[in-house]
């Protein structure tokens, strides 16, 4: 079945740093995949979605390109701000069969930005 | 108003007791979904709903049970509450087809003691 893995958190990291948070996926198909974020006592808001092979993702300056050679979609942001400080989950969206359009989430990463 | 309302936002309840939780939306979306979320587990599907008269099960649907009383309401109950499905859970609803995603409502913190 349709799987996703992120990388282990939590992220910590200084006010401007640099920002990769890795996402493989196992699908059928050409799924959709979609980055989320959760910001404290919030629901998951959408952030940037890709829909097919070396689309690129991109929204308040984070991005993500869809990889299928290596079934990836690594989410980054040059410079990071303490507000961006959430839980980000990756996700795909299913093509085949009861999967079709149903999103299988990563188990989520924390990422805590200090001033 | 919120595309996707959950109500309550809090609750605690005793073990044993029956306890809903609502959700309605305003996204005219006729698919809808119910995620649990713990701690380093991620998001796991409860049920979903692609239309009012097609429910399903989802990988964790045990202890639980729905209701989709209209396009736009989803309920979902705990028959007999029991501490280990303390948890966030969270209401979603989509449109058909693989590109959309998800529309997320607030979330309902539920302490079961």
């Amino acid at each position: 079945g349709d799987s996703v893995t992120q990388m282990e958190g939590p992220v910590t990291l200084s006010e401007e740093a640099f920002l990769t948070i890795n996402c493989t996926y196992t699908a059928t198909g050409y799924p959709s995949l979609f980055w989320y974020v959760q910001y404290p006592g919030e629901g998951l808001q959408l952030l940037l979605k890709a829909t097919k092979a070396d689309d690129k993702g991109s929204n308040k300056g984070f991005e993500a390109t869809y990889r299928k050679e290596t079934t990836s979609f690594h989410l980054e942001k040059g410079s990071v701000q303490v507000s961006d400080s959430a839980v980000y989950f990756c996700a795909l969206s299913g093509t085949g069969g009861t999967s079709y359009g149903k999103l299988t989430f990563g188990q989520g990463t924390i990422l805590t930005v200090h001033p | 108003d919120a595309d996707v309302t959950q109500t309550p936002r809090n609750r605690i309840t005793k073990t044993g007791k029956r306890i809903m939780l609502e959700c309605s939306q305003t996204k005219g979306h006729d698919r809808m979904y119910w995620y649990r979320q713990d701690p380093g587990l991620g998001l796991r599907l409860i049920y979903y709903s692609f239309d009012v008269k097609d429910i399903n099960k989802g990988e964790i649907s045990d202890g639980y049970s729905v209701s989709r009383q209209a396009q736009a309401k989803f309920s979902l109950s705990l028959e007999s509450a029991i501490p280990n499905q303390t948890a966030l859970y969270f209401c979603a609803t989509s449109s058909p087809g693989r590109t959309y995603g998800y529309t997320f409502g607030s979330g309902t913190r539920l302490t079961v003691v």
